[in-house]
């Protein structure tokens, strides 16, 4: 079975532009968690979506949003990109919402912002 | 405090050896516990879940809680070099912003040959 794939993989993008990025989860995989990894601030949950409905959302800005589609693919958008949100986007799948659901990774979409 | 502590290390440990790598967490509704592997530019990968108090094995991992202390370990027997990566523990809790993966921020595990 294929793993979570994302889109692209890397991606440099000025100041002020924004951004999509892309999730596929693994066949079957209703639930899509998105997570922002920096160096200093570590992993970081953004949103989870499930049938196409947010569930859950951190602590980040109306900057970031994202949707999900009816064949569970999902996106995620960043507005008025800052130097800040360079890091590694990473998308996670899981069968469906709840907190015994496992998830699993995707390899990560690179974003640097000049 | 932080929500999901770890010892940041980096920890080393000769091949074949055990390491014991730790992790608190201040919600005591906790309900779900992971350890994730990241290697080095690569993502994480899921490696051990646990649910209940006790221990749970599988292959060389162990994966052991204690609800009542608020702790989660792994221990890595036979440690061998290709271990070598940052391990990452994760929460999940059943209430509000808990729901969600709260990740502690990794121990560095380095195995030598």
């Amino acid at each position: 079975k294929a793993g979570v794939t994302q889109t692209p993989r890397y991606l440099i993008k000025t100041r002020g532009q924004q951004v999509t990025l892309s999730c596929s989860p693994i066949s079957g995989h209703r639930s899509v968690s998105w997570y922002q990894q920096t160096p200093g601030q570590g992993l970081q949950f953004l949103f989870e979506y499930f049938s196409e409905t947010q569930r859950n959302k951190g602590n980040f800005p109306g900057r970031f949003s994202g949707r999900q589609f009816s064949n569970s693919r999902s996106e995620m958008n960043v507005s008025t990109l800052e130097l800040g949100d360079s890091a590694l986007y990473l998308c996670a799948s899981s069968l469906a919402s709840g907190i015994t659901y496992e998830q699993y990774f995707g390899p990560g979409t690179r974003l640097t912002v000049t | 405090q932080k929500e999901v502590e770890q010892n940041s290390g980096p920890l080393s440990v000769p091949e074949g050896a055990i390491a014991s790598l730790n992790c608190t967490y201040s919600d005591r509704g906790s309900q779900s516990f992971f350890w994730y592997r990241q290697y080095s530019g690569k993502s994480p990968e899921l490696i051990m879940s646990i649910y209940s108090n006790g221990d749970k094995e599988d292959g060389r991992f162990t994966a052991q809680l204690n609800k009542a202390s608020q702790y989660v370990s792994l221990l890595i027997r036979d440690s061998q070099p290709s271990d070598s990566a940052t391990y990452l523990c994760a929460v999940k809790g059943t209430s509000g912003s808990a729901r969600q993966l709260t990740f502690g921020s990794g121990t560095q595990l380095t195995v030598l040959p």
